[in-house]
């Protein structure tokens, strides 16, 4: 079946725009996380769904960030008035979590998509 | 979460076994240790991961110290394919959050 799809792949935009970021999970996955990745580091956990609610929203940077999972299968990351910074590859994975202890939370990444703020 | 300590970058010839070390000498006792590697231009993908005991997969071998506060990622037979950036990462299975804390990776080259 298909994996986790990302969209856009890429994303210019300027400075102090909107820019909405779009992921598709793999099918029947109930958790999705949203990650952001700068050159040479690891990616950086930023918000997690289970279902259509925010389960941890701790890593988003600033209000300027906000999430949307409204039927719990795409989600939705929206960025306001971006600045420079948030330039990164935004990156989304799901999982088939069944609330077992520790291990078997497989996440299945999707491609990225890149966004770079002028 | 516990951290994690990867050596920047390593280098291996193809066809022969890889050993990529981790340290996380802070390890608590519900903490899964997990690797994930991510090839050039694509999203990271699921390694392999374990708790206690050694973990074997079509993908690689996970050999935990133990003590628990090392670990070793084993690619038994390296091709360019493998060539990735590995990470190594600790969640804590207690924890009803499922987000995982990235470290920075060991960026393994493949020499043909």
């Amino acid at each position: 079946g298909a994996g986790v799809s990302q969209t856009p792949s890429n994303k210019v935009t300027e400075k102090g725009k909107y820019v909405e970021l779009r992921c598709d999970p793999i099918s029947g996955h109930t958790a999705l996380y949203w990650y952001r990745q700068s050159l040479g580091q690891g990616p950086e956990f930023l918000i997690y769904f289970q279902g259509t609610g925010a389960a941890d929203d701790s890593g988003l940077p600033n209000d300027r960030f906000f999430a949307v999972r409204p039927e719990g299968s795409v989600s939705t990351l929206k960025i306001q008035r971006t600045e420079r910074g948030d330039s990164a590859v935004y990156l989304c994975a799901s999982s088939s979590v069944a609330l077992l202890a520790g291990g078997d939370n497989e996440q299945f990444f999707g491609p990225g998509t890149r966004l770079t703020v002028l | 979460d516990a951290k994690t300590t990867q050596p920047n970058s390593m280098e291996s010839n193809e066809e022969e076994p890889v050993h990529l070390p981790c340290n996380h000498s802070t390890i608590s006792g519900t903490d899964y240790i997990h690797w994930y590697r991510q090839l050039p231009s694509q999203g990271p993908e699921y390694v392999i991961h374990g708790l206690t005991s050694n973990v074997n997969n079509r993908m690689a071998s996970l050999a935990i110290a133990e003590d628990r506060k090392s670990s070793t990622l084993i690619l038994h037979r390296a091709t360019l394919r493998d060539a990735a950036v590995y990470y190594c990462i600790l969640r804590d299975g207690a924890d009803s959050n499922y987000q995982l804390i990235w470290g920075a990776g060991t960026k393994l080259i493949i020499k043909p």
